[in-house]
């Protein structure tokens, strides 16, 4: 119940792209949907998130999009850069009461490489 | 203000050997999570501590893992007798947590552990 699946594993997308990567939770009690960005020998860096009161939030070129009757939320990446090259992990979290205590529970995570 | 702060970034030890991992948390967060990321995987939850207390130390294993916060000081995960399966990037993430919300988490860069 406290999983949360990633999909797809790897991602190509050419310069100037839209990079797409989905996942699906099974537990309604999570408030809370962030998205990492990790390179090689770095720790994850909070890309955007979203809790369950809203249906889309944009930042810059990153929006997530969250369907909560389908329990499930996207990262999408417009205009994708060389730079944008890197794993991109979801995640979740309760927040609210019970004994989460807000611990993040992580997607397997995509390796997205945008060629130029 | 600086970051979260991971010392050492790398860390070689015998079998059987203590390694001690350190997490100094960003200015004003009082919570540290501690993560675990295996070659290959995404990170899962090892222990949530607070100023002096653990809270949640459910994803650690029950032998030879610890984990404290003091009240001055960074927080330490400690492995005793280490064996070659523990040889993962260890992340320790710091919150500025308000009870009831699930609030941004910040990652340092990691430790890696490498078990010979």
């Amino acid at each position: 119940q406290q999983q949360v699946k990633q999909s797809p594993q790897s991602l190509i997308v050419q310069k100037g792209g839209i990079s797409i990567i989905n996942c699906a939770y099974e537990n309604t009690a999570f408030d809370y949907f962030p998205w990492y960005q990790q390179f090689p020998g770095k720790g994850p860096a909070l890309l955007i998130a979203i809790r369950p009161d809203v249906s889309e939030k944009k930042e810059g070129r990153f929006t997530i999009s969250f369907n909560k009757s389908a329990k499930q939320f996207s990262l999408h990446i417009m205009d994708s850069q060389p730079g944008d090259s890197a794993t991109y992990f979801c995640a979740a979290s309760i927040g609210a009461g019970g004994t989460s205590y807000g611990k993040l529970t992580f997607g397997q995570g995509t390796i997205l490489t945008v060629h130029p | 203000n600086a970051g979260v702060m991971q010392n050492p970034r790398h860390l070689v030890r015998r079998r059987g050997q203590e390694a001690r991992l350190r997490c100094s948390p960003m200015k004003g967060h009082s919570h540290v999570y501690w993560y675990r990321q295996l070659p290959e995987e995404g990170l899962k939850f090892m222990v949530y501590l607070q100023k002096e207390n653990i809270i949640d130390e459910s994803g650690m294993p029950k032998e030879r893992f610890s984990a404290e916060f003091p009240k001055e000081g960074p927080s330490i995960l400690r492995i005793q007798q280490v064996v070659r399966g523990d040889s993962a990037a260890y992340f320790c993430a710091s919150s500025p947590r308000v009870r009831g919300l699930s609030y941004e988490q910040y990652f340092g860069p990691g430790t890696r552990l490498t078990v010979t």
